[in-house]
């Protein structure tokens, strides 16, 4: 079975920019939840959705949104691009049946100039 | 809220030789217990996982971790560690709706 993928995997962009990034999860996964990794702030829970609903939202500004497809794969966008949001962006998906099991894509690395 | 602990922000240990790695979580029930370890610039890798039944538990790579009730702790421990094995790993605790990770430690291997 494939894992979780995530595109791009690197990705640069200027400060007042968007950006999008993509997740699939495994198959037949349906929940699909997003973290940012720094180093300063660890892992940090943005959002989780399920069923192309958002079902839990962590501590961050409206800049930053997500959404899900019929087909369970995710986007997330951060619009108005600040430096710190220079991170690992980390997606994860579950299965129903074990919803804290979580697997993790590699990641996509955004670096804001 | 629950939380997790992981006291210990860097180890070094050399290669041959055993490995520990503490956590410990805050919470009211027994929640759902995580391993994970990351390599650098790369995703995290589940390695164990306890959910009920025998506190010992073994993972992939040869490890394995306790679920010690009556200190709320889920160490991570290996008999010998490789070269490989250098990465950062995390402790995550699940349970009503909420999934939250330690801050992680660095594992350095000394050849």
């Amino acid at each position: 079975k494939a894992g979780v993928t995530q595109t791009p995997r690197y990705l640069i962009k200027t400060r007042g920019q968007q950006v999008t990034l993509s997740c699939s999860p495994i198959s037949g996964h349906r929940s699909v939840s997003w973290y940012q990794q720094t180093p300063g702030q660890g892992l940090q829970f943005l959002f989780e959705y399920f069923s192309e609903t958002q079902r839990n939202k962590g501590n961050f500004p409206g800049r930053f949104s997500g959404r899900q497809f019929s087909n369970s794969r995710s986007e997330m966008n951060v619009s108005t691009l600040e430096l710190g949001d220079s991170a690992l962006y980390l997606c994860a998906s579950t299965t129903r049946d074990s919803p804290y099991e979580q697997y993790f894509g590699p990641g996509t690395r955004l670096t804001v100039t | 809220a629950q939380s997790v602990t992981q006291p210990d922000i860097h180890i070094t240990v050399s290669e041959g030789a055993s490995l520990e790695l503490r956590c410990n979580y805050s919470y009211g029930a027994t929640p759902y217990l995580f391993w994970y370890v990351q390599s650098p610039g790369q995703g995290l890798q589940l390695l164990l996982k306890y959910f009920s039944g025998d506190t010992l538990v073994q993972g992939i790579k040869g490890f394995e971790a306790e679920f010690k009730r009556s200190q709320s702790s889920f160490n991570l421990r290996k008999p010998s560690v490789h070269w490989s094995d250098a990465a950062e790993y995390f402790c995550a605790v699940g349970a009503d709706n909420d999934m939250r990770f330690g801050a992680g430690t660095r594992l350095t291997v000394k050849p």
